[in-house]
């Protein structure tokens, strides 16, 4: 079966630092797809970013950045320079491949980010 | 961007009433839609997969009968909870499938207050 960990409940951090979200997941298929998604206070789910199982390169946004390790099962989210608009829920979440499209969304229980200034 | 959207965002009702939510998809065509529940500071929950012109698949536990599911048209579908008791308060968020079967798009979710 699928799954989805997020052993980290609550990071609490200081303006400007760095900090990293992990995200472990666990599965039996080659095609797969993982997501990060931000759910500030006021509920909506933001799209961060999507991967698919055969691109390990690590991607670079602005301030964020992910590291991608099969080897490990791993999908870290780092967080560079934080804001305290950063402050928010981040879900990790996974879903299985199936002849071009995706399966349903499994999420990790999410990770509360506070940014303080 | 495709946007997604949910109404109403907030609602109080009484127990014993029913109430429904609405997903649509306003720039795309989506045959697959999500009910997703949310308990405070928890994870999101699939409740069922809602597909255009025939019934909604249920996840195990999920009542079929309390959350009634429509999908009538490619870009909208309602969740009904029927007999709303406290317990079924919630944030139920909804999500559409583009029908080139990759992207999944949120809506902003709708917070529900039984009293």
């Amino acid at each position: 079966a699928q799954k989805v960990t997020q052993a980290q409940t609550e990071i609490s951090v200081v303006e400007k630092e760095d900090v990293t979200l992990d995200c472990v997941y666990e599965t039996r298929d080659t095609t797969y797809y993982l997501f990060w998604y931000k759910q500030p206070p006021s509920g909506e789910l933001v799209f961060l970013i999507r991967r698919n199982s055969f691109d390990e390169q690590n991607e670079i946004s602005g301030r964020y950045s992910w590291n991608f390790q099969k080897s490990t099962s791993s999908f870290n989210f780092t967080i560079t320079a934080s804001q305290v608009v950063d402050s928010a829920v981040y879900f990790c979440a996974f879903a299985a491949g199936y002849g071009g499209s995706q399966g349903n969304l499994i999420f990790g229980k999410g990770t509360k980010l506070s940014v303080k200034p | 961007g495709a946007v997604v959207s949910q109404h109403p965002s907030r609602v109080i009702c009484k127990s014993g009433t029913s109430v429904k939510i609405e997903c649509r998809s306003l720039d795309f065509q989506a045959t697959t839609m999500f009910w997703y529940r949310q308990f405070p500071k928890k994870s999101l929950m699939l409740m069922a997969t809602s597909n255009e012109g025939s019934k909604a698949t249920y996840e195990q536990g999920v009542e079929k009968d309390k959350f009634l599911i429509n999908h009538a048209s490619l870009t909208l579908s309602t969740l009904t909870v029927t007999s709303a008791h406290p317990e079924d308060s919630s944030f139920y968020i909804c999500s559409a499938r583009d029908n080139r079967g990759h992207e999944q798009y949120f809506g902003p979710g709708t917070r529900l207050t039984v009293t």
